[in-house]
């Protein structure tokens, strides 16, 4: 199995500021999954974070509003940039071993 | 139309109670996970099915590969499993899961 930590829990920011979040597995993984969760609704996939290349972008997320960063098989953030009130949501990693794990989530509030 | 549609969108229980959520999708999958989402937000993976049937507890989950369904089923239905119980299928090897809308489910004393 894995453990998965997010840092942040949740935060409070302001509109045009920027708020990194990290994730912790507790074993090496080759795919790292960043989704999106807007209040009343099911989780939207960001982005696929592959060590050494570039993450995967969906349709509608661009990397200059969500920089990702997989430095290495254990470990990436997620960057939330020239935040906007719609940008308020649950931010999950996640990751896939014998089944799908998931982080706790960052519940990221936009002022 | 999504890919993953799931029924009903909200359901309200007694306890006890006998309990199926349904869910439909349209591509061809290699697995379907059950997901339970308590209200801080955290996931967990209930079950993975590629085939047939699984059991843990009360919680029953199966799927028939040819008519692209799957149910989920809690027998002798508690307070504790109200929640949001999300249907997700993944198409082939580590691509990413598509997800269903989610069922709020709420089991009253």
């Amino acid at each position: 199995s894995a453990v998965i930590s997010q840092k942040p829990s949740r935060d409070i920011c302001q509109r045009g500021t920027s708020l990194t979040i990290q994730c912790q597995v507790d074993s090496q993984v080759t795919m790292m999954f960043w989704y999106r969760q807007q209040p009343g609704q099911s989780l939207t996939l960001i982005a696929t974070a592959n060590q050494g290349s570039e993450a995967t972008y969906e349709s509608g997320f661009v990397i200059d509003k969500f920089p990702i960063s997989r430095p290495n098989l254990t470990f990436s953030t997620l960057t939330v940039s020239n935040m906007s009130p719609e940008d308020s949501s649950i931010y999950l990693c996640s990751v896939t071993e014998d089944t799908q794990y998931f982080g706790p989530g960052t519940r990221l509030t936009v002022l | 139309k999504n890919e993953v549609e799931q029924s009903p969108q909200n359901l309200t229980a007694q306890e006890g109670e006998f309990i199926t959520i349904n869910c439909s999708y349209s591509v061809g999958i290699s697995a379907l996970h059950w997901l339970q989402q308590h209200p801080g937000g955290g996931i967990v993976s209930l079950f993975m099915l590629s085939s047939g049937k699984k059991k843990h507890g009360r919680l029953i989950a199966t799927i028939n590969i040819q008519e692209k369904h799957s149910s989920l089923h809690i027998t002798a239905s508690h307070p504790r499993d109200s929640a949001v119980y999300i249907c997700a299928v993944r198409r082939s090897g580590n691509t990413p899961l598509v997800f269903g809308k989610g069922t709020r489910l709420s089991v009253i004393a």
